[in-house]
């Protein structure tokens, strides 16, 4: 089972910033934080991962919380090719396999 | 470009056939996985390989599936006497070692009628 929970849904203005909220409650100390999104009918595309520290890519950012027990990833100036579905995902760092859950399906509208 | 590539993008079939797929990880990735999606899931661990050993198999594997990296670089899914139920997305992946990044490749979509 998947060890994530994400709102099923969520709708961003184009423009504005999207954030998309995680819990990972029962998180183990060396499991990292994953963030995937896939648009329709393509493979997910990685988007940015974290183990304790907020990190920063081209893409967006991703902001942890001390306790680690929640993460929000953040599409700071989302555009309508940013709907898809989000997948946050914890994994171990020695089987390396990703548990995926149901994911959150943005909508960015004009 | 040098991403994962994945051979057949869609394969029809009918029951009861036999289905053979192919991925090509990243150059250099060690590790390569296999994932299934259904429509409205998100995609599921099938197995994965380090180099040419095959390390780990989901109980979703079942005896009609079987997979194989033989030389360590690109890696085949077969499925055996196909069933309706195997309809579904195959993903692959691969990374550079356990706790980095997989990268997915474009799947291979397989309707079996």
């Amino acid at each position: 089972d998947a060890k994530t929970t994400q709102p099923p849904s969520m709708d961003c203005a184009e423009g504005r910033a999207a954030n998309l909220p995680c819990n990972h409650s029962t998180i183990s100390g060396n499991e990292y934080v994953y963030w995937y999104r896939q648009i329709h009918s393509q493979g997910p595309q990685y988007i940015i991962h974290g183990l304790k520290n907020n990190e920063t890519n081209e893409m967006a950012s991703l902001i942890i919380t001390e306790d680690r027990k929640s993460s929000t990833l953040i599409l700071p100036h989302a555009t309508l090719r940013d709907t898809a579905v989000y997948y946050c995902i914890v994994s171990a760092s020695n089987t390396g396999k990703l548990i995926f859950g149901q994911g959150t399906t943005l909508q960015v509208k004009p | 470009d040098t991403g994962v590539s994945q051979d057949p993008r869609h394969k029809i079939t009918k029951r009861g056939q036999n289905v053979t797929f192919r991925c090509d990880p990243i150059s250099e990735h060690n590790r390569l996985y296999w994932y299934r999606q259904t429509l409205g899931q998100g995609p599921e661990f099938l197995t994965y390989f380090q180099n040419e050993a095959q390390l780990e198999k989901s109980r979703l594997l079942s005896d009609r599936f079987s997979a194989e990296r033989p030389k360590g670089s690109f890696s085949t899914l077969e499925i055996q006497r196909t069933e309706q139920g195997d309809s579904a997305m195959y993903l692959c992946a691969s990374s550079s070692w356990g706790a980095d990044t997989q990268y997915f490749g474009p799947g291979t979509r397989l309707t079996v009628l």
